[in-house]
């Protein structure tokens, strides 16, 4: 079975800018939440989605965006790219939504901002 | 609202020694806790999980009983390889989340040299 897909791996974009990212979730999975990973800030939670709905986001402002199409892939976008925008953001996703599920982590795709 | 600590790295080991490494956490519900895995260049990778009290997950070697009286959830290991090089990030989700978010500790870095 193949395991989260998220591309691009690499991105280096311009402040003021904007981009996207997309997250193919393992097959039969309907949940996908994104983190952003820094090395000041950690990995945190950005958002999730679960049936095509957002069910739950982090503390970022509204420059962070995402959706999810009937398939499950996920995109998120960020407008007005920062400098500190520069991150790993990483893609999992899980079969149900609930404390107990396991998730399943993508590659990450790394951006860079200048 | 909830957090995990971690003690901070990098450890540093020979190979064959023991490795522990602190997770400490605060929750206001009764959350399920993880460990993860990270290896250079690559996301994230469930290595155990524990979802109630005096649980004890294992997985490869490590092993990390859930503390519920001490809120702890520290991770061991008897005989670390090189291979076991990473950074280890402790985490939890909560019941009352609804959800898959995940908050993680900011990250141990261990290093195992030959």
């Amino acid at each position: 079975k193949a395991g989260v897909t998220q591309t691009p791996r690499y991105l280096i974009k311009t402040r003021g800018q904007q981009v996207t990212l997309s997250c193919s979730p393992i097959s039969g999975h309907r949940s996908v939440s994104w983190y952003q990973q820094t090395p000041g800030q950690g990995l945190q939670f950005l958002f999730e989605y679960f049936s095509e709905t957002q069910r739950n986001k982090g503390n970022f402002p509204g420059r962070f965006s995402g959706r999810q199409f009937s398939n499950s892939r996920s995109e998120m976008n960020v407008s007005t790219l920062e400098l500190g925008d520069s991150a790993l953001y990483l893609c999992a996703s899980s079969l149900y939504r609930g404390d107990r599920n396991e998730q399943f982590f993508g590659p990450g795709t790394r951006l860079t901002v200048l | 609202g909830d957090s995990v600590t971690q003690m901070e790295g990098p450890v540093t080991l020979s190979e064959e020694a023991f490795l522990t490494i602190n997770c400490t956490y605060t929750a206001t519900g009764y959350p399920s806790l993880f460990w993860y895995v990270q290896y250079p260049g690559e996301g994230l990778q469930l290595l155990l999980k524990a979802t109630k009290a005096d649980d004890k997950g294992s997985n490869k070697g490590f092993e990390a009983t859930y503390r519920k009286e001490t809120t702890s959830f520290h991770l061991e290991k008897g005989s670390v390889q090189v291979s076991d090089s990473a950074v280890y990030f402790c985490a939890l989700t909560e019941i009352k989340a609804a959800g898959n978010k995940l908050t993680f500790g900011g990250g141990t870095r261990v290093l195992v040299k030959p």
